[in-house]
């Protein structure tokens, strides 16, 4: 059964640094891409990037790209999203999913921002 | 980037009716598209990948289709569990985008 279980819920103060997780089981992790998504509260999924475990090829939105670092440490099948300083606006939803069709998802990661 | 844009933003719906949700992207993705389903509280589930292909597991009530810039998905027979947010979002070219949901109501 493909699973991808993602690290709990994180309340962080603005300036803070943060790194969360997804453990991929179930299927050959460096076969599939692994994407991050945004759930602002009470807004829709923004995609944020991805990455291939494989090679570490990583691709990410403009949008994001310079906010976050995604990286993949394929030895514990484990993909990461990281803050290096974090602000009141980062507080969301982060979801991982497999494939660049998002057939499976993580069951989601709260992170509060808040001074 | 490319844009996806739903319509409705909202619908109204009774059990046992059949709704059709529109995708377009701003840019012709050939087949690339995938369709969600999103409950309050709950992490999104795959439903449809290429446009038109089921997830393994997704009833055959939910069907997809459509290619180049205009997408639909239809629901037939509503029963009160498919009352959710859908999304569309394209998975062509980098970076991918979401569509901005659809939030299918009980009327």
């Amino acid at each position: 059964e493909v699973q991808l279980v993602q690290s709990g819920a994180e309340v962080k103060k603005p300036g803070e640094s943060l790194k969360i997780s997804c453990k991929g089981s179930g299927y050959s992790f460096t076969s599939y891409w692994i994407g991050w998504v945004r759930q602002m509260p009470g807004k829709g999924l923004e995609w944020m990037g991805i990455i291939y475990p494989g090679d570490s090829d990583t691709r990410y939105s403009p949008s994001f790209h310079g906010q976050v670092t995604i990286s993949a440490d394929k030895s514990i099948s484990t993909a990461y999203l990281q803050w290096s300083s974090l602000r009141a606006s980062d507080t969301a939803i982060y979801y991982c999913a497999r494939s660049r069709t998002g057939d499976y998802w993580g069951q989601g990661t709260l992170v509060t921002v808040s001074s | 980037d490319i844009q996806m844009t739903q319509s409705p933003s909202s619908l109204s719906a009774s059990v046992g009716d059949r709704v059709t949700i529109t995708c377009r992207a701003s840019q012709a993705i050939s087949n690339y598209l995938a369709w969600f389903q999103q409950k309050p509280g709950k992490a999104p589930k795959s439903l449809i990948y290429g446009a038109s292909s089921l997830h393994s597991g997704v009833p055959s009530k939910f069907s997809g289709s459509g290619s180049g810039t205009d997408f639909t998905l239809t629901i037939s027979s509503l029963q009160p569990e498919d009352f959710a947010t859908y999304y569309c979002q394209h998975y062509d070219s980098y970076p991918y985008t979401f569509g901005q949901g659809t939030k299918l109501e009980i009327k």
